[in-house]
């Protein structure tokens, strides 16, 4: 079966520090990736995603980054946090069969940027 | 553009009641539906789909009809419990080779006791 993990789970940063969240998916190849952010009370918002080792599609302008260095290994960094920068991250990964692309959803890093 | 518009909430519940949570789209070609679950602090999980118009997806109680004429993949639930209280989210694929999903803002469902 597949299986999706993050870390770190939590994680307190001063602004200006760097920022590198991971992401691995077992039990499946070639998966497309995603990283969404979900600030405090708001809904999903897709950062990044990936449909191959070194490709990356960036959804919105900031100051964060993505990288795929192999086929099962998500990284979000970015080399000096911002306040807004905190929210709750999830990394989710495409299953399903050609008809729907339901995506699947790791427990998510929970980042404070103080 | 392809959206999802979800009902405002927060909605709170006693045990046992009838819960509706509704949801239209915008979207060009036939999409998929979804509705996913976000218990607190955790991941989203899927909770039910649908893959084409009149299509009913079903789980745990949870049931949505994919409405074509209306555009909407309403949720609802005969009876909530208390473990039932979560964030839920109502979604649509935006295919073409992507393979995004584009989600509503979610719905915060409490469930008192």
């Amino acid at each position: 079966s597949q299986t999706i993990h993050q870390w770190p789970a939590t994680l307190v940063q001063p602004v200006g520090s760097p920022l590198s969240l991971e992401c691995t998916v077992e039990g499946t190849s070639n998966p497309n990736l995603y990283w969404y952010r979900q600030a405090a009370g708001r809904g999903l918002q897709l950062l990044f995603y990936s449909v191959g080792i070194g490709q990356i599609s960036s959804e919105v302008p900031q100051n964060l980054s993505a990288s795929r260095p192999q086929d099962r290994q998500f990284i979000l960094s970015s080399k000096k946090l911002l306040l807004s920068d905190s929210g709750f991250y999830l990394c989710a990964w495409t299953g399903g069969d050609r008809n729907s692309y339901e995506q699947y959803f790791g427990p998510g890093t929970r980042l404070t940027v103080t | 553009g392809n959206s999802v518009t979800q009902m405002e909430g927060p909605v709170t519940l006693s045990e046992e009641a009838f819960l509706t949570i509704n949801c239209t789209y915008t979207a060009t070609g036939y999409p998929s539906l979804f509705w996913y679950v976000q218990y607190p602090g955790e991941g989203l999980q899927l909770l039910l789909k649908a893959t084409k118009a009149d299509d009913k997806g079903s789980n745990k109680g949870f049931e949505a009809t994919y409405r074509k004429e209306t555009t909407s993949f309403h949720l609802e639930k005969g009876s909530v419990q208390v473990s039932d209280s979560a964030v839920y989210f109502c979604a649509l694929d935006t295919q073409g080779g992507s393979e995004k999903l584009v989600f509503g803002k979610g719905t915060k469902l409490t469930v008192n006791p």
